[in-house]
């Protein structure tokens, strides 16, 4: 069964400042990966996905992340964090048989001004 | 509009109480997910209706009862809960269901969730 690992339970970052929250992945075919954001006491919000093509995935809110087969990562990044940025991030893989995502267990971005 | 709107926002129930959640979606998706999520975890799939059928049951315990009444409205009955099943439940909707084949194309509208608490 595929799998997500998001090894940071926290990470705290000066606004302004680029960000990068790590997502390693264990799947033996090509999986299907997401990142989400979930500000407090909200639903989750779909930031990017890659399916194929391009391993380089451009979302909503100024991230990017990139597939990186050969060490099974899908790290996201954002060049200029801002305040509002301040949230869970989950990691999430699907795979062929099933889109629906099974969430890593988050990493908590903290902002400092 | 690509709003999920699920209601309460909050809940207090005893443990003998009865209960629903109901999660409401009118983008014209035919696929709704129940999730839980406690405290600093990641969400828990529990139930997954496509074009109104119960497709899958994550093994949930039988004091969850889901429920799809048509297309646009889904409900989660909840009866003799446990302290331990107090959590954000999240409600999902996506256009097919992602288990299909075209699940590539679709992606998940999250609700901003139901917190329960049982006393």
């Amino acid at each position: 069964a595929q799998s997500v690992t998001q090894p940071d339970i926290h990470i705290t970052v000066s606004e302004g400042a680029s960000l990068e929250l790590r997502c390693n992945y264990s799947y033996g075919a090509t999986p299907y990966l997401f990142w989400y954001v979930q500000s407090p006491g909200q639903g989750l919000q779909l930031l990017l996905k890659y399916f194929s093509g391009d391993t380089l995935v451009q979302g909503i809110k100024g991230f990017e992340a990139e597939f990186k087969r050969s060490q099974s990562s899908f790290n996201l990044r954002k060049p200029s964090v801002h305040w509002s940025d301040a949230a869970e991030y989950f990691c999430a893989v699907g795979d062929q048989g099933s889109y629906i995502p099974t969430f890593g267990r988050g990493t908590s971005l903290i902002v400092h001004p | 509009d690509t709003e999920v709107t699920q209601t309460p926002k909050h809940l207090v129930m005893g443990m003998t109480n009865k209960k629903s959640l109901k999660c409401e979606q009118h983008m014209g998706h035919r696929a709704m997910y129940w999730y839980k999520q406690k405290a600093k975890k990641p969400p828990e799939l529990m139930f997954v209706y496509s074009y109104e059928k119960l497709s899958i049951n994550e093994s949930v315990p039988s004091r969850f009862s889901p429920e799809c009444p048509n297309s646009s409205l889904l409900n989660l009955h909840l009866h003799a809960l446990q302290p331990e099943d107090s959590a954000l439940y999240l409600c999902a909707s996506s256009q097919e269901n992602l288990l299909a084949g075209e699940g590539a194309k679709n992606i998940q509208y999250f609700g901003a969730g139901t917190r329960l608490s049982v006393l």
